[in-house]
C-alpha cells in the first residue's frame, strides 16, 4: 500500500530564505507526482506536476524534483515571501492515469516579514 | 485552464439533516470524479470514486448508504451526506482528472466545510 510522508510537518522561516520541503513515498511505481498549496479553510491549488519520466519541474520561484528510485521528491522555494505561507501537500498518482491521488499530511510553512 | 467548481463552500446544520454537495467540471468532461475528506491537521483521504453512468466505488470503511454519490452527467457529481451527525463534520473536497495522460493534473474544487451541530 502506497504511503506518502512529508517532513517537516511545520516550518517557520524569515522572509527571503530559500527552503526545501521533503516528500517520500513507499512504492516507486508512480504515474506522476503533484505538489499543491492549501490555504487555511480553502481548497487545493496545483503548483507543479512531475511525470514519472521527469526529474524536475520549475515554475517561477518553485522547483520540484523527483527521484523515483529512492521514492523522494523535494519542493524548493526560492526567496520566500510572507505570501508563501500555507500548507504544501505532496500527492502521488498511482501507476495508471486518472486514478485518485494519495496525499501526504503536508508541511505548514510560515514566512515572517 | 481546467476548473472544478464545488458548492456550497460551507454548511452548518442540525444533526439528522441531509446535506448535498455538488462538484462540477466547468470546461472539461469528467467521467470520473473523486471525493475526499480531510479532518483537521490530517491528510486528504479518498472516500469514493464517482463514475458517470455506473455506481460509485467506495473506500474501505466508508458507508455507501450514508454517503450517497450520484454522477448525473459528464460534468456533475453530487455527494449527499444522509442523516448527518457531529462526527461527519469535516472538510469535503472533490477532484477530477483533466485527462488520461500523465502530464495532465487533477483539479480540485474549493471544498465544503460541513459543521453538524
Amino acid at each position: 500500500k502506497q504511503e506518502v510522508t512529508q517532513i517537516p510537518a511545520a516550518l517557520s522561516v524569515p522572509e527571503g530564505e530559500n527552503l526545501v520541503l521533503n516528500c517520500s513515498f513507499t512504492d516507486s511505481a508512480i504515474y506522476n507526482l503533484q505538489w499543491f498549496r492549501q490555504d487555511p479553510g480553502k481548497g487545493l491549488t496545483s503548483l507543479l506536476l512531475i511525470q514519472s519520466s521527469q526529474r524536475e519541474q520549475t515554475s517561477g520561484r518553485l522547483n520540484a524534483s523527483l527521484d523515483k528510485s529512492s521514492g523522494r521528491s523535494t519542493l524548493y522555494i526560492a526567496a520566500s515571501q510572507p505570501g508563501d505561507s500555507a500548507t504544501y501537500l505532496c500527492a502521488v498518482g498511482p501507476n495508471q492515469a486518472g486514478t485518485a491521488l494519495i496525499f501526504g499530511k503536508g508541511t505548514t510553512l510560515s514566512v515572517s516579514s | 485552464g481546467a476548473v472544478v467548481s464545488q458548492h456550497p463552500s460551507r454548511v452548518i446544520c442540525k444533526s439528522g439533516t441531509s446535506v448535498k454537495i455538488e462538484c462540477r467540471s466547468l470546461d472539461f468532461q469528467a467521467t470520473t470524479m473523486f471525493w475526499y475528506r480531510q479532518f483537521p491537521k490530517q491528510s486528504l483521504m479518498l472516500m469514493a470514486t464517482s463514475n458517470e453512468g455506473s455506481k460509485a466505488t467506495y473506500e474501505q470503511g466508508v458507508e455507501k448508504d450514508k454517503f450517497l454519490i450520484n454522477h448525473a452527467s459528464l460534468t456533475l457529481s453530487t455527494l449527499t451526506v444522509t442523516s448527518a451527525h457531529p462526527e461527519d463534520s469535516s472538510f469535503y473536497i472533490c477532484s477530477a482528472p483533466s485527462g488520461q495522460r500523465s502530464n495532465q493534473p487533477q483539479h480540485f474544487g474549493d471544498g465544503t466545510r460541513l459543521s453538524i451541530l
